[in-house]
């Protein structure tokens, strides 16, 4: 099965520490996306690429976020200084350029844990 | 702004009956709706999705309705079974755009 993988599955931090996430999406996927939940919430937006160029951000993303896709391949999202706040589960997603509109193919998330 | 609100944080039902689970959206530009399933430990998987110009979508067991004068998405599973337990969100979206999603509607379905 080549769905979206994501590593790691759990990570547990101290405040203050870096973090970063992998996210590798379905091959033939030219668009990626970051979503962060927190308990009882939906999804929330992050950030998207169509191939290596990232073409939206949320307010969400402070500017201790950054993301990448440098081959238009996986990507990664990058916590700096982390805050017991950013505590969530980090999402990631991928679809086919012109696959059903809204269609998302999630992995099974990042959990961070920020103590 | 919380654009797409599922107001029923739980719903149980029992196996064989119709499950009615309930979306509002306030943005009128959302051109196309879906629902997502997630079951513990997994991602959101797609489930069904109906675009703006219609009021109706049907997948086997699942229908989704659309009513744009009020702003509301329903799905409606029937008949109801035990594996479709799940928490279910509501999602919108305009064209080449992000989703936004709802809070999830835990639901369920009692043998």
């Amino acid at each position: 099965d080549t769905g979206v993988s994501q590593d790691p599955r759990h990570k547990i931090t101290k405040r203050g520490q870096n973090v970063t996430f992998r996210c590798d999406p379905i091959s033939e996927h030219n668009r990626l996306y970051w979503y962060r939940q927190t308990l009882g919430q939906g999804p929330e937006f992050l950030t998207y690429f169509q191939n290596e160029a990232q073409l939206e951000k949320s307010r969400l993303l402070s500017d201790r976020f950054s993301a990448e896709r440098p081959k238009g391949s996986f990507s990664t999202l990058e916590i700096q200084r982390t805050e017991q706040g950013d505590s969530a589960m980090y999402l990631c997603a991928s679809r086919r350029f012109r696959g059903r509109a809204g269609e998302l193919f999630f992995g099974e998330g990042s959990r961070l844990t920020v103590l | 702004d919380q654009q797409v609100k599922q107001n029923s944080p739980s719903l149980s039902v029992q196996e064989g009956r119709i499950s009615i689970l309930n979306c509002d959206y306030t943005n009128s530009m959302f051109d196309y709706f879906l629902w997502y399933k997630k079951y513990p430990a997994e991602g959101p998987t797609f489930l069904i999705s109906i675009s703006s110009i219609k009021d109706k979508n049907e997948d086997g067991r699942f229908t989704v309705f659309l009513n744009k004068s009020a702003k509301h998405l329903s799905l409606h599973i029937v008949p109801s079974q035990p594996g479709d337990s799940a928490v279910y969100f509501c999602a919108a979206g305009t064209s080449g755009s992000r989703l936004t999603f709802g809070e999830g509607t835990q639901l369920t379905v009692n043998p």
